[in-house]
């Protein structure tokens, strides 16, 4: 069955440093990749996505994430942190057929220190 | 930008009751799913809806969910008979696609059982 594992349930950077939340996916065929944002009481907004187009992937609010896939892996990344950017940020995966259903990470929780 | 709306943002239930939680997709997508995040656990599936039938449900959803699209602009998860265990944020999400086209995520209902 396909699963997400996002390492690293709390993430502190120091505002102005690299972003760097890490999510693998566990799928001998590469599957379609999503990650989240979610602020404090509200829903999950899309960031990017993947879909077997770029490998590099860009997002909102400077937000990039590469799939690479002898890794299985698709780690969201901003070069300069934001104290905006406190959020908490879940990775998913859908696909790649048959089904479309999300299947979330467990989520990072980003701090950024002032 | 379109929007999920899900109402009511807080429902406070007693046990045994049967609860409604409303959606309203965005207008023309075509695909509806319903997730639940248990506090503190990860976002989880629950039911995907394509014309007028369910097209997928995970071991969650037993006989006590049902769900229903009773006109042309809403989506409705109905719980039975709540038992504590269902207290959770149950997210509504919509898409026009069901395939590489991301789902569309409402800002949650807050589900409290007493």
């Amino acid at each position: 069955a396909q699963s997400v594992t996002q390492l690293g349930s709390h993430v502190s950077v120091s505002e102005g440093a690299l972003v760097l939340l890490r999510c693998n996916y566990s799928s001998s065929v590469p599957p379609y990749l999503f990650w989240y944002v979610q602020y404090p009481n509200q829903g999950l907004q899309l960031l990017l996505k993947y879909t077997s187009a770029a490998t590099l992937v860009k997002g909102i609010n400077g937000f990039e994430a590469e799939f690479k896939k002898s890794e299985t892996s698709f780690h969201l990344t901003k070069p300069s942190a934001h104290m905006s950017d406190a959020a908490e940020y879940f990775c998913a995966v859908s696909g790649p057929s048959g089904t479309y259903k999300y299947i979330f990470g467990t989520g990072t929780r980003l701090k950024v220190l002032a | 930008e379109p929007e999920v709306t899900q109402t009511p943002s807080h429902q406070v239930t007693q046990m045994g009751q049967e609860v409604i939680l409303r959606c309203v997709p965005i207008s023309n997508h075509l695909y509806f799913y319903w997730y639940r995040q248990i506090l503190g656990q990860k976002v989880e599936f629950l039911v995907s809806f394509y014309n007028n039938e369910i097209s997928e449900k995970s071991e969650i959803f037993d006989d006590q969910f049902s769900v229903e699209r009773p006109d042309g602009s809403n989506f409705t998860l109905k719980i039975r008979s709540t038992k504590l265990e269902d207290s959770a944020m149950y997210f509504c999400a919509s898409s026009d696609d069901n395939s590489n086209q991301p789902q569309h995520f409402g800002d949650g209902t807050r589900l409290s059982i007493l």
